[in-house]
């Protein structure tokens, strides 16, 4: 059974500081690995994904992840955070090679900014 | 814009009654989902389909029912609605190809309570 874990429930930063998600995923062949961002009272929302290639992907508003398949890890980060990041973040896996791919979601880490 | 609008943003039901929500996407998108997001848990997969008037079971399909009358149209339907249905309801699209099925576009969601 494919799982996603997000070790934290709640991260809390200051405005500038750096910041980094975890999550780790149980799966050992192909695997798609996304991170989702809700704000509060909203849908979720796309911010980046990794299939192959290079391990370190970018999204939008400076945030990246890395992949590493010794650790089963894809760690979200960001070097500067901004108050406007406070939101809920959701990791995500998907098995590859599939006719349908199911996602199946972490239970979310609420990441507070302090100004 | 293309999107993804749910209706209603909010609903309180009595139990025992048939409770609909509805969905719209103007992606053009074949998959339509239905996902549920409790507190702790992440978003559950309760129903999806991949073209007209099919829909599929998702992981938690028990007590509720889906319908997909049109590409752009999807429909949750609680026939009997019950106190541990209480929660938000997210409905997604994606495209038909497997890196396009794991890039969701999200709806803001409907607020369930159940009295």
């Amino acid at each position: 059974t494919q799982t996603v874990s997000q070790s934290d429930a709640h991260v809390t930063v200051f405005e500038g500081d750096s910041v980094e998600l975890r999550c780790n995923y149980s799966y050992g062949g192909s695997i798609y690995l996304s991170w989702y961002i809700q704000h509060h009272g909203r849908g979720l929302q796309f911010l980046l994904k990794y299939y192959s290639g290079n391990p370190v992907v970018q999204g939008v508003n400076g945030f990246e992840a890395e992949f590493s398949k010794s650790d089963s890890s894809f760690h979200l980060r960001k070097a500067s955070v901004h108050w406007s990041d406070s939101a809920v973040y959701f990791c995500a896996a998907s098995i590859g090679s599939s006719s349908f791919s199911k996602l199946v979601f972490g239970q979310g880490t609420s990441l507070s900014v302090v100004p | 814009e293309a999107a993804v609008t749910q209706s209603p943003r909010s609903k309180v039901a009595v139990t025992g009654g048939k409770v609909t929500l509805s969905c719209h996407q103007t992606n053009n998108h074949d998959y339509m989902y239905w996902y549920r997001q409790d507190t702790g848990h992440g978003l559950r997969l309760i129903h999806y389909s991949y073209v007209a008037d099919s829909t599929e079971k998702g992981d938690i399909p028990d007590g509720y029912k889906a319908s997909r009358p049109s590409q752009e149209n999807f429909s949750l339907i609680l026939e009997l609605a019950s106190l541990s249905q209480t929660a938000v309801y997210f409905c997604a699209s994606s495209g038909r190809d497997w890196l396009s099925q794991n890039t969701l576009y999200f709806g803001a969601g409907t607020r369930l309570s159940v009295l």
